[in-house]
């Protein structure tokens, strides 16, 4: 059975500060993994997907990077903003392509 | 934009209660998911559907039932309701069946009282 953790659970940065949180999985047969934001109270939005084949991928101050066989992804977030602050949830997509198994979360708070 | 639309963003109901859940997607996706997410848990697969009238048990579908008689729309149904169905129920869809970013609605959080 996918099992994924993400460590740590919670992270207060000042502003600023670039900054690596941290997932891992235990099956590396994986579709894909995804990275989501998810503000207070709010659904999912999604961030940065990395197909199998892939090693990394980036958008703006986000780089999200893959490695498949050691079971590891890590999400970089550049010159953190208070707007970052949200928890940060990684799923990775196994079981016929259509089931995605989520980790618990890293509650992330910049501050000023 | 994907929109996915939950209808009601609170709810609060009583035991034993029959309660729907409904979700609207505008993009004509394939698949759609019901999950709920608990404090310490994270975000579990209750029931998914590929096609109309299609449906698979996720992890924890014990309890809920759930219908899709229309592409755009996924219901999901507790029959009864009970105390530990207290949750933030989210709803998603993505385009294929599989590989596929999964977007998701705003959530429905719903307490049974």
């Amino acid at each position: 059975k996918q099992e994924v953790t993400q460590i740590p659970a919670a992270l207060s940065v000042p502003e600023g500060e670039n900054l690596v949180l941290n997932c891992s999985f235990t099956d590396s047969a994986i579709y894909n993994l995804q990275w989501f934001r998810q503000d207070p109270g709010k659904g999912l939005t999604s961030l940065l997907l990395i197909q199998s084949s892939q090693r990394e991928q980036t958008s703006g101050r986000l780089n999200a990077s893959l490695d498949k066989s050691s079971g590891r992804s890590t999400l970089y977030i550049a010159a953190s903003q208070p707007g970052d602050s949200a928890t940060y949830l990684c799923a990775v997509l196994t079981g016929g392509g259509n089931k995605l198994t989520f980790g618990t979360g890293t509650q992330l708070k910049v501050e000023l | 934009d994907v929109k996915v639309t939950q209808s009601s963003r609170y709810l609060v109901k009583r035991t034993g209660e029959k309660v729907f859940l409904e979700c609207v997607q505008d993009m004509d996706h394939e698949n759609m998911f019901w999950y709920r997410q608990d404090p310490g848990l994270g975000l579990r697969l209750i029931y998914f559907s590929y096609d109309v009238k299609m449906k698979e048990k996720g992890d924890i579908p014990e309890g809920y039932s759930v219908s899709r008689e229309k592409k755009e729309r996924f219901s999901l149904i507790l029959e009864s309701a009970s105390t530990n169905q207290t949750s933030m129920y989210l709803c998603a869809s993505s385009l294929y069946r599989v590989k596929n970013i999964q977007y998701f609605g705003a959530g429905t959080r719903l307490s049974v009282l």
